[in-house]
């Protein structure tokens, strides 16, 4: 079963700056199933960015995925207050569907 | 409007049976999977198993096998879980998630939050 690392394991940022968050797996994937999400607490995770580099709908262009093999980035540019939440990773080929462990972005 | 409604909080006590449920609306629902997440206190997100409303194909993640079922009626449009026998450790936030087959989990339920405790 393939294991999602994610790092670093808490990121704290001002706004204005740019946020690189990590996703390494144990084992190379496909691009095409990899994708990010973010979450807020009170609400259900968003899609951001699915098939590593493609942004969901209504994702503002400030989110970007990219990445192949067995490491994948999400980069966040411009921070803004409301980027402030925990960012997971996510394979979903092979039937297995598989988390990474989260990065929790604060926004000083 | 593309919607996944879930049932309210539950409160439980350990020992008790459960099915909580997931109501699709807005698009074909037959046509996408609807996969099960779980989140316990503090932690984070969890993949507990998909099925495929069409055919009810299930698929569940090893580690969740036999600990609860997913089920759906298609012709009511809504995907459920459920446990014979809770215990303390199943507490915890349940989402439901829209899967397009290959693709990402595009829409998410707003969740049911389960409490099992004496």
């Amino acid at each position: 079963e393939i294991v999602l690392t994610q790092s670093p394991g808490t990121l704290s940022l001002s706004p204005g700056e740019r946020a690189t968050l990590s996703c390494r797996a144990s084992q190379s994937v496909s691009s095409s199933y990899l994708g990010w999400y973010q979450h807020k607490p009170g609400q259900p995770p968003r899609l951001l960015i699915y098939a590593a580099s493609g942004r969901a709908t209504g994702i503002p262009d400030r989110f970007s995925g990219s990445g192949s093999g067995t490491d994948f980035t999400l980069t966040i540019s411009r921070l803004e207050p409301e980027d402030s939440a925990v960012y997971y990773c996510q394979f979903y080929g092979s039937s297995s569907y598989t988390f990474g462990q989260g990065t929790k972005l604060e926004i000083k | 409007e593309v919607q996944l409604v879930q049932s309210r909080a539950e409160v439980k006590k350990p020992g008790e049976s459960l099915k909580i449920s997931c109501k699709g609306s807005g698009y074909s629902f037959t046509s996408y999977w609807i996969a099960w997440v779980r989140q316990m206190p503090g932690k984070g997100l969890e993949w507990m198993g998909v099925i495929y409303p069409g055919d009810s194909e299930t698929r569940y993640s090893p580690s969740f096998q036999g600990q609860a079922t997913i089920s759906v009626d298609k012709s009511i449009s809504v995907a459920y879980l459920q446990w014979s026998s809770l215990k303390a450790s199943d507490t915890a936030m349940y989402y439901c998630a829209r899967h397009p087959g290959g693709d990402a989990f595009d829409v998410w339920g707003q969740g049911t939050m389960v409490t099992v405790s004496s």
